[in-house]
């Protein structure tokens, strides 16, 4: 696509469910990530994608967090028994290359608009 | 250890001021990226610049500018005339050159452009 799709653009939930939030890249972006944003705060590191492997999943808070990408294309991000604490912006953005091999847009991120995610 | 400071949290300015906003970074690569991206009240984060660590050039576009240099480790940004569109949360972050798995952003600086 011409953009970093993200969905849903906004999700309200019990606390105890469980949610998926997915990610549609920029069409041969091979990077994708997924970040956290809570209200007013900075931007935090949840996970890495190149191509379906996740070679840094560091940054995912607990176990109840899990991402899968498929195709190396589609990604969800999957919360389980979300809590209030969950609740923040879920930003993905993809990049096309990295390194200084990779041209202009190397390590260039894109972002999608963000699934905004409530938990009551 | 990969660190990127923005100390200012808010700023405000009246339009047509001028306004600079300040990065500074760590960093044990010697060779990395910095980056500079914007996120309207929309929110969606839209890139504006990057920069190689040996590329120590400042850069213009437009009323934008960008002021890198590596003996203070620090990529300011400065908004000349500023108007009430640039009002925006503006985040720096940082790459590794050779790699493309971790970026380091900074918290952030609010800017608001009073009209």
């Amino acid at each position: 696509g011409a953009g970093v799709s993200q969905s849903p653009s906004n999700k309200v939930t019990e606390k105890g469910k469980d949610v998926e939030l997915r990610c549609d890249p920029i069409s041969g972006h091979t990077a994708l990530y997924w970040y956290r944003q809570s209200l007013g705060q900075g931007l935090e590191f949840l996970i890495y994608f190149q191509g379906n492997s996740a070679p840094d999943k560091s940054g995912l808070p607990s176990d109840r967090f899990s991402a899968e990408r498929t195709g190396g294309s589609v990604s969800t991000l999957t919360i389980q028994r979300t809590q209030q604490e969950d609740s923040a912006v879920y930003l993905c953005a993809s990049s096309l290359a990295f390194g200084l091999a990779g041209g202009p847009g190397a390590n260039v991120l894109t972002f999608g608009a963000g699934s905004r995610l409530t938990v009551l | 250890a990969q660190k990127v400071t923005q100390a200012q949290t808010e700023i405000s300015v009246v339009e047509k001021e001028d306004v600079t906003l300040d990065c500074v970074y760590e960093t044990r690569d010697t060779t990395y990226y910095l980056f500079w991206y914007k996120q309207p009240p929309s929110g969606e984060l839209v890139f504006l610049i990057r920069r190689n660590s040996f590329d120590e050039q400042n850069e213009i576009s437009g009323r934008y500018s960008w002021n890198f240099q590596k003996s203070t480790s620090s990529f300011n940004f400065t908004i000349t005339a500023s108007q009430v569109v640039d009002s925006a949360v503006y985040f720096c972050a940082l790459s590794d050159a050779n790699t493309g798995n971790q970026f380091y952003f900074g918290t952030g600086t609010s800017l608001t452009v009073i009209p």
